[in-house]
């Protein structure tokens, strides 16, 4: 079976900091997605940054990027000068051949000013 | 620009009621799924659709159904709902191939 674990369910860092989430995951899967969604107290589900396994780059967007290391099934994100809208929950989510998402936990993350 | 609509946002019923939530989707994707969102667990599937009048059990089906007449429309049924489907419930769509939900904004059903 498919698992996502963040080991942080809690983090607070003051406005223009850099933040990293942690993110692990098992699986026998070759080919697979790796997702991180924001949740923000508005509910809305939203997706930050997209990881395909077979690729070798990290995945950047804007100030967001991943460290993703396949053979140690990690999967980090980084959100870079922190801003106060970056206050949420983060999922990390894997999603393989059925489409199917299987999400961790969930990472509290708070942004001070 | 909403793409993704569960048609309530708050829900409150009583123990026993049949509960339905609604959700439709406008991108037409083949894969819609239902999941519920517990703190501390994540989001868990309780059930999903490849195709009209298809469905397929997820993690924790058990005290739920669905419906899926149309491609741009899933169902969440709570035949005799109880307490503990007191959740957010949250509704997504992807195209088939994946590579990404998008999501509806939620309904949070709370039964007394």
């Amino acid at each position: 079976a498919q698992t996502v674990t963040q080991s942080q369910p809690e983090m607070s860092v003051q406005e223009a900091e850099t933040v990293t989430l942690s993110c692990t995951y098992d699986t026998s899967e070759s080919n697979y997605y790796l997702f991180w969604y924001k949740q923000p107290p508005s509910r809305q589900m939203i997706l930050v940054i997209r990881q395909e396994a077979y690729k070798q780059q990290n995945a950047t967007e804007n100030r967001f990027s991943v460290n993703f290391q396949k053979a140690a099934k990690s999967f980090s994100l980084k959100i870079s000068d922190s801003q106060l809208g970056d206050t949420a929950m983060y999922f990390c989510a894997f999603e393989w051949g059925a489409q199917k998402l299987v999400f961790g936990q969930g990472t509290r993350l708070t942004i001070n000013p | 620009d909403v793409k993704v609509t569960q048609s309530s946002r708050y829900l409150v019923k009583r123990t026993g009621e049949k509960v339905f939530l609604e959700c439709v989707q406008d991108m037409d994707h083949e894969n819609m799924f239902w999941y519920r969102q517990d703190p501390g667990l994540g989001l868990r599937l309780i059930y999903f659709s490849y195709d009209v009048k298809m469905k397929e059990k997820g993690d924790i089906p058990e005290g739920y159904s669905v419906s899926r007449e149309k491609k741009e429309r899933f169902s969440l049924i709570l035949e005799s709902a109880s307490t503990n489907q007191t959740s957010m419930y949250l509704c997504a769509s992807t195209k088939a191939g994946g590579g990404g939900y998008t999501f509806g904004s939620g309904t949070r059903l709370t039964v007394v």
